[in-house]
């Protein structure tokens, strides 16, 4: 199993600043996923983020507003750039443990952020 | 791409009475399912997964689930409903390891509400 340490849990930011939200992992793993909840919705793939390389986006998510950074194989951050009401969302950090024949996702407990 | 459909969103249940949450899936081949639970302000927790073999399968809390490659359906079920049972489910999807990315695809949700 892996062990996931988001934080902040939650904030309340200004429009027009930024949020860095750092995710620890308790052993080291390959890739780490960025999601985010909005109100009322389900998760959405962010990007994917490997270490030593440029992380991977989808659609509708680009790197001047969610700049992702993977220093390490246990450790991740992900920054809200120049935030607007409509960023307001939980954001969770998350991780694969691979084997033969199977594979588990384990999450962050989240960080609820509220832009103002 | 894999994608997952969750019909109903919004179930209502006395408790003590059975429950049936319905996700059906999209995918080439067999995937990897997986039911979550999050419960409100918490973070997501795995109830069951499915990779191959027994197509019922057991995860915690009471819950079980059907994966039916004929219906492309993965059902989950439980006998009696407990009001603890409250919160909102989700049913994942990801294509089995090809060497590439792991990333989960999640339905829109099942909002439980049990009545007392």
């Amino acid at each position: 199993s892996a062990v996931i340490s988001q934080k902040p849990s939650r904030d309340i930011c200004q429009r027009g600043t930024s949020l860095t939200i750092q995710c620890q992992v308790d052993s080291q793993v390959t890739m780490m996923f960025w999601y985010r909840q909005q109100p009322g919705q389900s998760l959405t793939l962010i990007a994917t983020a490997n270490q030593g390389s440029e992380a991977t986006y989808e659609s509708g998510f680009v790197i001047d507003k969610f700049p992702i950074s993977r220093p390490n194989l246990t450790f991740s951050t992900l920054t809200v750039s120049n935030m607007s009401p409509e960023d307001s969302s939980i954001y969770l950090c998350s991780v694969v443990l691979v084997w033969a024949g199977g594979t588990e996702a384990f999450f962050g407990q989240g960080t609820r952020l509220t832009v103002v | 791409a894999q994608s997952v459909t969750q019909p109903d969103i919004h179930i209502t249940v006395s408790e003590g009475a059975s429950l049936e949450l319905r996700c059906n899936y999209s995918y080439g081949a067999t995937p990897y399912l997986f039911w979550y639970v999050q419960s409100p302000g918490q973070g997501l927790q795995l109830l069951l997964k499915y990779f191959s073999g027994d197509t019922l399968v057991q995860g915690i809390k009471g819950f079980e689930a059907e994966f039916k490659r004929s219906q492309s359906s993965f059902n989950l079920r439980k006998p009696s409903v407990h009001w603890s049972d409250a919160a909102e489910y989700f049913c994942a999807v990801t294509a089995p390891l090809t060497g590439g990315g792991n990333k989960l695809t999640f339905g829109t949700g099942t909002q439980l509400k049990v009545e007392l």
